[in-house]
């Protein structure tokens, strides 16, 4: 059990730029989540992965966020044209099915500028 | 709709003082309670959970909670405070929906905890 890995763990991008994460879930852990995180803020659901199917998707992923977990292994969120206001920490999550813990990852830093 | 309500952004205590950590939840369901601990620039790290069995849980490096259903909280203590607890703190609750069971969680602002020498 190598935890849940994230990458890049710091991205610094001018906005208008795409940008893409990638991680890595504690392995056989059949749930992934992706979560953001702003400054003095606790983190917020973005969206859900079961296997491969991505059964949950909050709100506050707009049409310029995507994620996808394509095996039902890793998954990747890309962000498109960033904007200032996706400065944030992205944390990816995950759990076994019928488990109730949440593990989450180190996190990925984005700035935009 | 579930939420949390952390009482107090920041707290402070005395090396060696109690620490207690302020959580209140609103869940139409039974809920699923956590406490996670952020270091600087770090992830979340679960301290402890509760998960209808025992109404005191213990966690990770002496902390504990209780689950009090009829004041709706479930706040953290830990007797003696260490200058490595110092960290942000967050309470959690979880979606125990049926169906697709997501367990997503709904987390509170957080609250910083400072230890003082």
């Amino acid at each position: 059990d190598t935890g849940v890995s994230q990458n890049p763990r710091h991205k610094i991008t001018k906005r208008g730029q795409n940008v893409t994460f990638r991680c890595d879930p504690i392995s056989e852990h059949n749930r992934l989540y992706w979560y953001r995180q702003t400054l003095g803020q606790g983190p917020e659901f973005l969206t859900y992965f079961q296997n491969e199917a991505q059964l949950e998707k909050s709100r506050l992923l707009s049409d310029r966020f995507s994620a996808e977990r394509p095996k039902g292994s890793f998954s990747t969120l890309e962000i498109q044209r960033t904007e200032q206001g996706d400065s944030a920490m992205y944390l990816c999550a995950s759990s076994s099915l019928g488990g109730n813990t949440i593990y989450f990852g180190e996190g990925s830093w984005l700035t935009v500028v | 709709a579930q939420s949390v309500t952390q009482l107090g952004s920041h707290v402070s205590v005395s090396e060696g003082a109690l620490v207690l950590l302020r959580c209140n939840y609103s869940s139409s369901v039974p809920p699923y309670l956590f406490w996670y601990v952020q270091y600087p620039n770090q992830g979340l790290q679960l301290l402890l959970k509760y998960t209808s069995a025992a109404t005191l849980v213990k966690g990770i490096n002496g902390f504990e909670a209780e689950f009090k259903k009829s004041e709706t909280s479930f706040h953290l203590t830990k007797p003696s405070a260490h200058m490595s607890d110092a960290a942000e703190y967050f309470c959690a609750v979880s979606d125990r929906r049926s169906g697709a069971g997501s367990y997503q969680l709904t987390f509170g602002k957080g609250t910083k905890l400072s230890v003082i020498p």
